[in-house]
């Protein structure tokens, strides 16, 4: 199955906004609301940051904001943070197309805070 | 607070097999989805197979499909992977995860290794 498409690298300086973006079909993202994001730090389990495009589950700061236009989906981080230094995943619901079916995450976002 | 912790991992040869395990607590386990997902050594994240809270619906991606199987035992509050014709490719950090509503992944646990190597 491929993945939905991620830039590999950002990087921001503290205080400033960024956008990381996640390209799929209109098999997965252009189709559903199911857009889910989380942020990796190494060594540490992955935590859920946005569900259902732009939804926040409890405790995950308002700097952290999603939306979806098309077949992109973006996760915008304001007042960037040191601690905001981690890996960034999209995943989405997928309808079969062909022998493809299932659910699927983006390739994965490295971002640095310089 | 809900805590998933896995094990089972290990060091397994080509072809070997090898059966994941997953403690659930903290939540009602038996009305929840359950996912696992890995992540192989500087790779991303990947998904590997979901089960619905009563077994009835289970999905796979296509690389597993055939060779891994998920289950549950809602009276154990427990849930596995039996992974067999294991191949090089299935090394990874293999992580389980309650689901929530629209396929979200809601909490996980801390992962364990699976080394796939003669």
């Amino acid at each position: 199955q491929s993945a939905l498409t991620q830039p590999a690298s950002v990087s921001g300086s503290p205080g400033q906004s960024l956008t990381i973006s996640c390209t799929g079909t209109n098999s997965d993202i252009g189709d559903y609301n199911f857009v889910s994001w989380y942020q990796h730090h190494p060594g540490k389990a992955p935590k859920l940051i946005i569900y259902e495009v732009n939804y926040r589950p409890s405790g995950v700061s308002n700097r952290f904001s999603g939306s979806k236009s098309g077949n992109t989906a973006s996760l915008t981080i304001s007042g960037l943070q040191a601690e905001d230094e981690a890996s960034y995943y999209c995943f989405s619901y997928r309808s079969a197309t062909g022998l493809v079916s299932g659910l699927v995450f983006g390739g994965g976002t490295k971002l640095t805070v310089l | 607070q809900v805590q998933l912790v896995e094990s089972g991992g290990g060091v397994v040869q080509p072809g070997g097999s090898l059966r994941l395990s997953c403690a659930a607590s903290g939540f009602i386990f038996k009305t929840y989805g359950l996912h696992w997902v890995r992540q192989a050594p500087g790779k991303g994240l990947e998904w590997v197979a979901f089960i619905g809270h009563d077994e009835n619906y289970r999905n796979y991606t296509n690389s597993v499909k055939g060779r891994f199987t998920i289950s549950r035992d809602n009276s154990m509050n427990t849930l596995y992977l039996q992974m067999n014709r294991l191949g090089p490719d299935d090394t990874a950090v293999y992580y389980c995860v309650k689901g929530r509503a629209a396929w979200g992944l809601e909490y996980w646990g801390q992962g364990t290794l699976v080394t796939v190597s003669s």
